[in-house]
């Protein structure tokens, strides 16, 4: 099925290690994010990728570090976890821009992420 | 900045009820407006959309309409499911902000039969 499609989808680590969270769509979008979610915080963005070869910061991005290796791929890496990155990463993907229309984000279905 | 926000949760409900979730926003230009749904352990659906104002976007029997003079986006449902229970979110993506959707923190809907 077309869509965004992450791994792993649950992950425990302790403090200070590092570990990479994979992101993958086949719809040929052009820009792709990451997102956090926490309890009564909603969705944050960590970072995005407009297009392919640019990333740039989203309002949390401290802890985190981005790859956008080639139009389909867009990982997160956690070099040094601590326990305040414990949280569900969502990774989404959305259309070109400008083109005169308005996408939604598709969405894919989560890491759940635990640092002890 | 953009800013989106929702009635808090959790919201119950018994099976045919009304529903009403408001959403408020705060952007610069004239913005794009947004509801996800999020069923347990999935990620975020896109539910509807609408954007300009007094266009009212519709799926699977909810709506919601963009009330550029109240700054508002309300999600409604004339009668709900047991299968509605989910967290819903509003989100905007304004004029300055080609990229990025700015989400509200989400209302938890339980649906009792």
């Amino acid at each position: 099925n077309a869509g965004v499609t992450q791994t792993p989808k649950f992950q425990v680590l302790k403090t200070g290690q590092s570990m990479t969270l994979q992101c993958a769509q086949d719809m040929n979008h052009n820009s792709m994010y990451w997102y956090r979610q926490d309890p009564g915080m909603g969705l944050r963005l960590i970072y995005y990728s407009a297009s392919e070869g640019t990333t740039d910061k989203g309002e949390v991005p401290n802890g985190y570090n981005v790859s956008r290796l080639n139009k389909r791929e867009f990982s997160l890496r956690l070099e040094s976890a601590a326990p305040s990155q414990t949280s569900v990463y969502f990774c989404a993907s959305s259309e070109a821009l400008f083109t005169g229309q308005t996408y939604g984000y598709t969405f894919g279905s989560g890491t759940r992420l635990t640092v002890v | 900045g953009d800013s989106v926000t929702q009635m808090e949760g959790p919201v119950t409900l018994s099976e045919e009820a009304f529903l009403t979730i408001n959403c408020t926003y705060t952007a610069t230009g004239y913005p794009s407006l947004f509801w996800y749904v999020q069923y347990p352990g999935e990620g975020l659906q896109l539910l509807l959309k609408a954007t300009k104002a007094d266009d009212k976007g519709s799926n699977k029997g909810f709506e919601a309409t963009y009330r550029k003079e109240t700054t508002s986006f309300h999600l409604e449902k004339g009668s709900v499911q047991v299968s509605d229970s989910a967290v819903y979110f509003c989100a905007l993506r304004s004029g300055g902000s080609n990229y990025k959707l700015t989400f509200g923190k989400g209302t938890l809907l339980t649906v009792n039969p």
